[in-house]
């Protein structure tokens, strides 16, 4: 069956460390590749996504992640966090089954110490 | 200003009773979607639609229905509804769900329902 497995489900730093997510999924078709942020007691906001091209992927507030076909990952890097960051954060993927199912990850939450 | 809208954002309600979750979105987008997020498991795909009267089933589509006779609204329905069906609800809506369309998801606010 077709999933998304995030590693780690929670993470503390420091401010000024680097941040590594990782994702994983399984499905060997066509698939476009998401980040999502949610902010304590808030919905989801869009990081970053990946569909074709540079696998190499910046998004907003200095994110960025990498498309790697044969691992079939898709990490979220930040080289430093900042205490704002704290959030929860989640990967996802669409898959073109015919239909367009999308798959979420866990979530990994972060906590960034001051 | 664009928004996903969901009503109500709580709702505690009794084993049985119908309820409704109501979602609408002003942007014209063609792909909606309802999850359920619970701690833990991330959020979890219940249906998804691709345009009026075209429907699917998510990854748990069991004890729910959704209906899309309007390209705006994308009402949730629980007929039945148990206590294993608690949790924090989140309609979502895009332009696209594939490239070359918009596939930024824009969620709601969610909507926290209880079932005792």
């Amino acid at each position: 069956a077709q999933s998304v497995s995030q590693h780690n489900h929670h993470v503390i730093l420091s401010e000024a460390a680097s941040l590594e997510l990782g994702c994983n999924y399984s499905y060997g078709g066509t698939v476009n590749l998401f980040w999502y942020v949610q902010y304590p007691g808030q919905h989801l906001q869009l990081l970053l996504k990946y569909f074709s091209g540079d696998p190499l992927v910046k998004g907003i507030k200095g994110f960025e992640a990498e498309f790697i076909k044969s691992k079939f990952s898709f990490n979220l890097r930040k080289p430093s966090v900042q205490w704002s960051d704290t959030a929860e954060y989640f990967c996802a993927v669409t898959l073109n089954t015919g239909g367009f199912k999308t798959i979420f990850g866990a979530g990994t939450r972060l906590f960034v110490k001051a | 200003e664009a928004q996903v809208t969901q009503n109500p954002r709580y709702l505690i309600t009794v084993t049985g009773k119908k309820l409704t979750v109501t979602c609408s979105q002003n942007m014209n987008h063609e792909y909606m979607s309802w999850y359920r997020q619970d701690p833990g498991l991330g959020l979890r795909q219940i249906y998804y639609s691709m345009n009026v009267e075209v429907t699917d089933k998510g990854d748990v589509p069991e004890g729910y229905k959704v209906s899309r006779k309007e390209k705006r609204n994308f009402p949730l329905i629980l007929e039945s509804p148990s206590p294993n069906q608690t949790s924090l609800y989140f309609c979502a809506s895009s332009l696209s769900p594939t490239p070359p369309g918009n596939t930024e998801a824009f969620f709601g606010q969610g909507t926290r329902l209880t079932v005792v």
